[in-house]
């Protein structure tokens, strides 16, 4: 079984730039997540799916950061503005159902902002 | 006050001895509790879930759960080279519709010596 795909691995921007990152989950997963991991910290939720509509997205920075699950498969997410401080790892993690002990976790995209 | 405290070491013991590691939560809604393990460059993946108060054992790995004391541990036996990691506790809740929320403690970087 395939993990959870995600792109790019890294990339490097400057602040006030855009930027996406892509994820495709596992096959038949419907749940997917969005995760911000700074730097000595734990994984912080930003954005929750189930098929393609959104569950919770209490974390997300919505000025800045957006995503989007579109037929309920991958999701993008963006961020436009970049700061500073959107510099972290973003991982993104399924699971087969809304059970939190099922989810897997792809390798994450490590974002520095200069 | 943070939900979930872990101490994020670093530590670092010879190999071959026993390891304790430990969080403490203030949220009595949490009813699923993880150990998840993160190699450098990598995502997290699950080591060890419990539901309940109690001991769980996995091969080398005993999970710990005190609910009254809102305190948890995961203690590494005959501890090798290749533990050495970012240990993550987990704790999961309720959200609306059902579905269960991650929070995750800031991680204990763990190094074994040969």
């Amino acid at each position: 079984e395939a993990g959870v795909a995600q792109s790019p691995r890294y990339k490097i921007i400057e602040k006030r730039q855009s930027v996406a990152f892509w994820c495709n989950p596992i096959s038949g997963h419907a749940t997917l997540y969005w995760y911000q991991q700074i730097l000595g910290q734990g994984p912080k939720l930003l954005i929750q799916f189930q098929n393609n509509g959104v569950v919770d997205d209490s974390q997300l920075p919505k000025d800045r950061f957006s995503a989007e699950r579109l037929k309920g498969v991958d999701s993008t997410l963006k961020i436009q503005p970049a700061k500073l401080e959107d510099s972290a790892v973003y991982l993104c993690a399924s699971s087969l159902a809304r059970t939190v002990k099922t989810q897997y976790f792809g390798p994450g995209t490590r974002l520095l902002v200069l | 006050q943070k939900e979930v405290e872990q101490d994020p070491g670093p530590l670092s013991v010879p190999e071959g001895a026993i390891v304790s590691l430990n969080c403490t939560y203030s949220n009595s809604a949490f009813q699923y509790f993880m150990w998840y393990r993160q190699y450098s460059r990598k995502g997290p993946e699950l080591l060890m879930y419990t539901y309940s108060s109690g001991n769980k054992e996995d091969g080398r790995f005993t999970a710990q759960v005190d609910k009254s004391s809102k305190y948890i541990s995961l203690f590494i036996r005959d501890s090798q080279p290749s533990d050495s990691a970012t240990y993550l506790c987990a704790m999961s809740g309720t959200l609306g519709q059902g579905a269960q929320k991650l929070v995750f403690g800031q991680g204990t970087r763990l190094t074994i010596n040969p």
